[in-house]
């Protein structure tokens, strides 16, 4: 299988900062890189497909980079509703596989 | 718009079989591939595994000789069994919907709200 190790594993910010989180992959997985946001109690969102890409009614203030085995989502600049936690998933090959997830706190 | 719902019960005895199913509403669940994908309590997102419209499946590995997928078309549902189960087997299991081109698949990109097995005597 895969591994996808995210860093940090949690963070504390305000609302306003830009945030960035890491996601590196045992091997590469060219572009097949997504981001969820999770909520307590709630199904993952999925933000972000295939690195870069933003998924439809996504704000712009996420964005996705990287390719092969290095990956980032940034938040451009932090609002209240974003206090969440987010993980990735490669889909490069199965089993798909997720990272242990970067909560993001005030 | 599409939407997800998994069923079934919420408490199983070790050993027993965990059966859950999940139901399309919205839209058919023709041309699209279907993913059971579970959190155990404060771990992170574990997939399951995938069954297409056609009855194609893909297990994960480590799951694979305790599952078995199956769908009904005509009922718009798919549904997943995992037997043998014991404490481990104790998570929050989803359903999710992908899609495929000739070329790659898309992501999970619609999601159940989620349904909270425990296995428990």
């Amino acid at each position: 299988d895969i591994q996808m190790t995210q860093s940090p594993s949690s963070l504390s910010a305000s609302a306003g900062d830009r945030v960035t989180i890491t996601c590196r992959t045992s091997q590469s997985i060219r572009t097949y890189l997504n981001w969820y946001q999770q909520k307590p109690g709630k199904a993952p969102k999925l933000l972000i497909y295939f690195a870069s890409s933003l998924q439809s009614g996504v704000p712009s203030r996420f964005g996705g980079s990287g390719s092969g085995t290095d990956f980032t989502l940034t938040i451009s600049s932090l609002q209240p509703e974003d206090f969440a936690t987010y993980y990735c998933q490669q889909s490069y090959i199965a089993p798909r596989t997720f990272g242990q997830g970067t909560k993001v706190e005030i | 718009q599409v939407q997800l719902q998994e069923s079934g019960p919420g408490l199983v005895k070790p050993s027993e079989t965990l059966s859950l199913t999940c139901t399309v509403s919205g839209g058919s669940i023709s041309n699209y591939y279907w993913s059971w994908i579970r959190q155990p309590p404060g771990k992170r997102l574990e997939w399951i595994g995938y069954i297409s419209y056609t009855g194609s499946t893909n297990y994960n590995p480590s799951l694979k000789s305790r599952l078995t997928f199956s769908v009904d078309t005509s009922k718009n549902q798919f549904s997943l069994k995992l037997n043998s189960v014991t404490a481990a087997d104790t998570a929050v299991y989803y359903c999710a919907r992908f899609s495929c081109t000739t070329t790659s698949c898309s992501p999970e990109d619609v999601w159940g709200q989620g349904s909270t097995v425990t296995v428990s005597s």
